[in-house]
């Protein structure tokens, strides 16, 4: 079966460094993404990891090992408007279908 | 930037009755997609299309759903005979395949049976 476990809830200052980890356990791997979503949105796209190693796109950066079945997600210079639900999916099988895991709610407080 | 359209924004529906969810993707994607999310729970796939066929579907897509391409812009979600469970929001996504772009999610409908 397919298992992606992350923290339930994380809090974190503004202008900080939080780090959003999360293991999967899943037959088939394509990649693992990250998602951002805000109450009663849509999820949208962070970031996309394949290889092992670090992804850096501005403020956020994700890292894969593949080996480990770990991810994280590191958003710098945390802003109020980060304040969110964090999702990690694994994208798996022909048709990429995404298998998410809870969430991490991250709330940002000054 | 290109977005995902989707039609309602809210939908309303006694139980038994049924529902079409409408979705536009993005012109030039190729793979289609429905996903759920219950509140407070997390996003499940339901079904992804591919060439105008079903490429795959989850156990919660059953023989009360089914998807549609009517044209060369809609896809659709119908689901027969509601039940209360299925209340939820529904996601429709569209990808050109190329996943280090990853999908582009449409805004959602938010479906209530009562």
């Amino acid at each position: 079966g397919q298992n992606i476990d992350q923290p339930t809830e994380m809090t974190a200052t503004e202008g900080a460094i939080v780090q959003i980890n999360c293991t999967y356990q899943t037959s088939g791997f394509n990649g693992l993404f990250w998602y951002q979503q805000h109450a009663g949105e849509a999820p949208t796209f962070l970031s996309y990891n394949v290889l092992d190693g670090l992804e850096e796109k501005g403020r956020f950066s994700s890292f894969l090992s593949r080996s480990k079945g770990y991810s994280y997600l590191l958003l710098k210079e945390l802003q109020m408007k980060d304040s969110a639900s964090y999702l990690c999916a694994v994208s798996r099988g022909g048709g990429n279908k995404l298998t998410f895991g809870t969430g991490t709610q991250l709330k940002v407080e000054l | 930037e290109p977005e995902v359209t989707q039609t309602p924004s809210h939908q309303v529906t006694q139980m038994g009755q049924e529902v079409i969810l409408r979705c536009v993707p993005i012109s030039n994607h190729l793979y289609f997609y429905w996903y759920r999310q219950i509140l407070g729970q997390k996003v499940e796939f339901l079904v992804s299309f591919y060439n105008n066929e079903i490429s795959e579907k989850s156990e919660i897509f059953d023989d009360q759903f089914s998807v549609e391409r009517p044209d060369g812009s809609n896809f659709t979600l119908k689901i027969r005979s509601t039940k209360l469970e299925d209340s939820a929001m529904y996601f429709c996504a569209s990808s050109a395949g190329d996943s280090h772009y990853g999908y582009t999610f449409g805004s959602g409908t938010r479906l209530t049976v009562v």
